[in-house]
């Protein structure tokens, strides 16, 4: 119930390329979804992030995609660039408890 | 700036003696978290302060504890270290609790273990 499943694990693109990933998650309660974006060596800093009231929320070349139903939601980075590549972590939460990660995505875009 | 500052970037200690991993930030949050990242996987957290209040997550070995002197810093204390504690250690600040606030990451500290 808890559980936040992200996939895939890894992802490559060609520049200018729009990768796309996606998370699933169980219990209904959850009600914020943001995603972290984390380069090496460096601690996680928020992306992006949605409520279930929108199914889409966009900030410069990244959206998010929601679907409330099917319990899932997702990433796509418009138009990405090598400055792109980094882990990406989806996550989920509801109100008086802390976040839920996904296991992470590591997207390499090719110059 | 502001910003959540952690100190030692990088650690190394002996098979169980102890260390500890200091945080600091000038972001006046009342939350700070503790997060164990290991290679590859999400953060794990630890525990979290809400102000001097103590949150400890169920499957926190007891080996791990933590002190928050002050708003601004706080500490995580390993009593015995073992091999299977190598990780990046996160510190984290929120102004509220409970998962609807943006969390903002320190750089971490990468603990080594021999």
């Amino acid at each position: 119930q808890q559980q936040v499943k992200q996939s895939p694990q890894s992802l490559i693109v060609q520049k200018g390329g729009i990768p796309i990933i996606n998370c699933a998650y169980e219990n209904t309660a959850f009600d914020y979804f943001p995603w972290y974006q984390q380069f090496p060596g460096k601690g996680p800093a928020l992306l992006i992030a949605i409520r279930p009231d929108v199914s889409e929320k966009k900030e410069g070349r990244f959206t998010i995609s929601f679907n409330k139903s099917a319990k899932q939601f997702s990433l796509h980075i418009m138009d990405s660039q090598p400055g792109d590549s980094a882990t990406y972590f989806c996550a989920a939460s509801r109100h008086g408890q802390n976040f839920v990660f996904g296991p992470g995505t590591r997207l390499s875009v090719l110059p | 700036d502001a910003m959540v500052i952690q100190n030692p970037r990088y650690q190394v200690t002996q098979f169980g003696k102890p260390v500890t991993l200091s945080c600091s930030q000038t972001l006046n949050h009342n939350v700070m978290y503790w997060y164990q990242q290991k290679s590859s996987q999400a953060p794990k957290l630890l525990f979290h302060y809400y102000d001097k209040d103590f949150n400890n997550e169920a499957d926190t070995p007891d080996n791990f504890q933590s002190r928050r002197p002050n708003t601004s810093f706080c500490f995580l204390d390993i009593r015995s270290p073992g091999l299977g504690d190598a990780a990046m250690y996160l510190c984290a600040t929120s102004r509220e609790p409970g998962g609807r606030d943006t969390q903002y990451f320190g750089p971490g500290t990468r603990l080594t273990v021999l």
